[in-house]
This record gives C-alpha cells, sequence and structure tokens, in this order.
C-alpha cells in the first residue's frame, strides 16, 4: 500500500529565504512522485514530477525535488522564497504499475507562510 | 487552465439529501477520477473511471457513485448526505495512464 508522511503542517519563512518542505513515501513498487500546489479556495495545480529517469527534477515557479530511493524522500526545494509563494502544497505518490496505475495517494499538506 | 471544468462551484445541501457534481474534461482525456478534500486534509481517492467503467475505488461507501460519459464528461452522485459529507470534491482527468492529471477547481459542498 502507499502512503505519504508530511513533516511539517506549517512552515513559516522570511521572503528570499530557502524552502524545504519534506515528503517521505512509502510503496511496494517504484513509484511516481508529484508536488501540488494549492491556493486559497483553488484546485490542485501541478508543480513537479518524477517518473523515470533524472532524479533532480525541475518544476515551475523555481522549485525542484529530489527523489532520493535510499531515503524514501521527495523533499520540495526553492532557494529563495516570494510572497507569492504562500499556499498548501501536497506531495502525493502513484504506483508506476498495477490495478491502482494512476491513483494518487496525498499527504495531508504543508501550508507554508512566507514573511515579509 | 487546467481544461478541467467543475459545477457547482458551491452548495449547500440538507443531511439525507442527494446532490451531483459534475465534471467537464479535455477531449481524449479517458480517465477520470474523483477526490474528496475534508478541510485541513490531503484529498482522498473516491473512484476511477476508464472509458465509462469504473476501475478503481477507494475507501467510500456504496452511496458515492460516478458516470462518465462519452463526450469526456461525467458525474459524481452522492445519497443519504452526512454532515461529514461536507468537503472540496475534485474532479481529475488525464489522457492516458501516465500522463499529467489535471485537476478541476472542485465543488464546495456544505451538508448542514
Amino acid at each position: 500500500a502507499q502512503s505519504v508522511t508530511q513533516l511539517g503542517s506549517h512552515v513559516s519563512v522570511s521572503e528570499g529565504a530557502l524552502v524545504l518542505l519534506r515528503c517521505n513515501y512509502s510503496s511496494s513498487v517504484p513509484p511516481y512522485l508529484f508536488w501540488y500546489v494549492q491556493y486559497p479556495n483553488q484546485g490542485l495545480q501541478l508543480l513537479l514530477k518524477y517518473t523515470t529517469g533524472a532524479t533532480l527534477v525541475k518544476g515551475i515557479n523555481g522549485f525542484e525535488a529530489e527523489f532520493k530511493k535510499s531515503e524514501t524522500s521527495f523533499h520540495l526545494t526553492k532557494p529563495s522564497a516570494h510572497m507569492s509563494d504562500a499556499a498548501e502544497y501536497f506531495c502525493a505518490v502513484s504506483e508506476a504499475g498495477g490495478s491502482t496505475l494512476g491513483r494518487l495517494y496525498f499527504g495531508r499538506g504543508t501550508q507554508l507562510t512566507v514573511w515579509p | 487552465e487546467t481544461g478541467v471544468t467543475q459545477s457547482p462551484t458551491h452548495l449547500i445541501k440538507t443531511r439525507g439529501q442527494q446532490v451531483t457534481l459534475r465534471c467537464s474534461s479535455q477531449s481524449g482525456h479517458n480517465t477520470v477520477s474523483w477526490y474528496q478534500q475534508a478541510l485541513g486534509q490531503g484529498p482522498q481517492f473516491i473512484f476511477q473511471y476508464y472509458r465509462e467503467e469504473e476501475n478503481g475505488r477507494g475507501n467510500f461507501p456504496p452511496r458515492f457513485s460516478g458516470l462518465q460519459f462519452p463526450n469526456y464528461s461525467s458525474e459524481l452522485n452522492v445519497n443519504a448526505l452526512e454532515l461529514d459529507d461536507s468537503a472540496l470534491y475534485l474532479c481529475a482527468s488525464r489522457e492516458g495512464q501516465l500522463d499529467t492529471i489535471y485537476f478541476g477547481e472542485g465543488s464546495w459542498l456544505t451538508v448542514v
């Protein structure tokens, strides 16, 4: 079974500071990994995804994440936070095959606050 | 712009009533899935449809049902509404099984 743990339900950073949002997963098969962002009263927007190949994945808005199989982690980073980055961030995992192909398992989310 | 449109955006229902939520996907998106996102939680998978057949279901009771139509639209139906059904319901679609999943803006359901 798949599961996702996001460490820290709330993260606060100053504008210009490094953003680090943590995600660990469990999966019995090679996973696909995703980060989504949700702004207030909106749906989910894909930031980036890892399927195969290069383990460092670059996404939109300057975000990137690194897949570390040995640590079962997929942490999201951004070198310099901007006020517009304030939102809820969700890490998700999906199986790369099998009957539940494509089904996403989400973490509980991390609310990012950016202080001026 | 994801090309996935949901309606209505907000609605209020009374406990015990029935509700239908609608989703319109991009042309060619044969797979549609529905998620329930309770306040302060991550989205939870309800079920998935591929070419008008349900091919995956999460831990939701049978009173949650769905339909997918040939014109790439779909419905989520919930019968005998309970207070705990209050949530944001998200529709997601994709063309192939491994393609990028696109989410709609969601339908906010409040059960009173």
